[in-house]
Parts: structure tokens; sequence; C-alpha cells
């Protein structure tokens, strides 16, 4: 069974950019989580999309969205980059029915320059 | 509000030697509860989960990890630690209070010494 892919593994973007980065989640799970990892903040959570609606929500400004489609495969999206947003963007999928058991993929590491 | 804390930032141990990391939460309900481990560059793994019944619970790798209502922790274990062990170490809680995101504490980096 494959694991939670997620792509690109690695971007360098230059400020005032935006960025979308991609996240396929486990066959048979219908939700998408995405979390945010600097050193100094340490894991946050960004949003949470099932369904392909937006269930849950942290405290991100509103350059971080996101989206989800038909086939469960979710997008998050950063505009207006800033330095600040240089980061490790987690994915993470689950079932959603229950108890949350998520799932990590590997990561986006986003650097803004 | 919901917290978790990871009271030790770095924790060495040596090969072989038992292991025991910390995790204090602070939350309105008992929540769901989670380790998870991270190595370098990686993402999350999840080592073990607590949702209800019996406090103990076991995990991959050897570890367990123990839930205790009365001091709100979940501390976790390995009797004998290996060198591939060494990482970072992730507590997390949920609750379906909360829309069950993950909280997660600051993370304890665990070096194993030879």
């Amino acid at each position: 069974k494959a694991g939670v892919t997620q792509t690109p593994r690695y971007l360098i973007k230059t400020r005032g950019q935006q960025v979308t980065l991609s996240c396929s989640p486990i066959s048979g799970h219908r939700s998408v989580s995405w979390y945010q990892q600097t050193p100094g903040q340490g894991l946050q959570f960004l949003f949470e999309y099932f369904s392909e609606t937006q269930r849950n929500k942290g405290n991100f400004p509103g350059r971080f969205s996101g989206r989800q489609f038909s086939n469960s495969r979710s997008e998050m999206n950063v505009s207006t980059l800033e330095l600040g947003d240089s980061a490790l963007y987690l994915c993470a999928s689950s079932i959603r029915q229950g108890p949350p058991e998520a799932f990590f993929g590997q990561g986006t590491r986003l650097t803004v320059v | 509000a919901q917290s978790v804390t990871q009271p030790d930032i770095h924790i060495t141990v040596s090969e072989g030697a038992s292991l025991e990391l910390r995790c204090n939460y602070s939350y309105g309900a008992t929540p769901y509860l989670f380790w998870y481990v991270q190595s370098p560059g990686q993402g999350l793994q999840l080592l073990l989960k607590y949702f209800s019944g019996d406090t103990l619970v076991q995990g991959i790798k050897g570890f367990e990890a123990e839930f205790k209502r009365s001091q709100s922790s979940f501390n976790l274990r390995k009797p004998s630690v290996h060198w591939s062990d060494a990482a970072e170490y992730f507590c997390a809680v949920a609750s379906a209070e909360y829309g069950n995101k993950l909280v997660f504490g600051a993370g304890t980096i665990l070096r194993v010494k030879s």
C-alpha cells in the first residue's frame, strides 16, 4: 500500500513569489491535513480538508490556502512568499472516521530567498 | 487551550540502556495521544497511539507508552535503545472538541552513544 506522497521534495523560491505544494493521500483516506515545521515554531497545524471542504483551520494568514480534489489529492498554496515561510511542509492523511490516526508524507522543504 | 509539553529538548543514552521520554498535556478532556518519530529531513512516523482502554500501549520498534490520567502524562519508553533509535521524537494530542487536529510538543532529540 503506497504511503502519502508529497511533491516536490525541495523548492527554492524568491520573496514575493507564490508556490503550490501537492499531496496524494493513502488510498482510501479522505482527509488531508497540512502542517508547517520550523525550528522556531515547531510543528503547527495549517488546515484540514475532507470531501473537498476545509474542515479546520489553524492560525495562519490568508496567504496560506489549500484545496482538495474529488480524488482526495490536496494542494497547498502560499502567495506573496516571505522569508519566514521557509519551512518543511508536511501533509498527513487519515480516514477521519473515529479517532484520528494520521500518516505523514516525507514533506516538502521550501526555502524562500 | 490545548498544549503539549516535552520537558527534555535533548537526551543522550548509551546503546543498550533504557529510555524514557516525557510528555505532559493540558486538555479539557482525555484526548487522543500519539508519539511520532522523525529522522533528519524526513516526515513523521507514527510509533504508537492511545485512544482508550488499556493505559499501557505497545508500538513499533519495541516502544511502549503509558497513559496516566492523574498526571496528564503519556511517557514513551524503550527497555534497550539501539543506535538506530537516534532521532527526534514528538508527542502529540488531538481531541474531537478541537476538530481532531494534532497539537505537537516541541520534540525531544535522542542521541545514542556507543
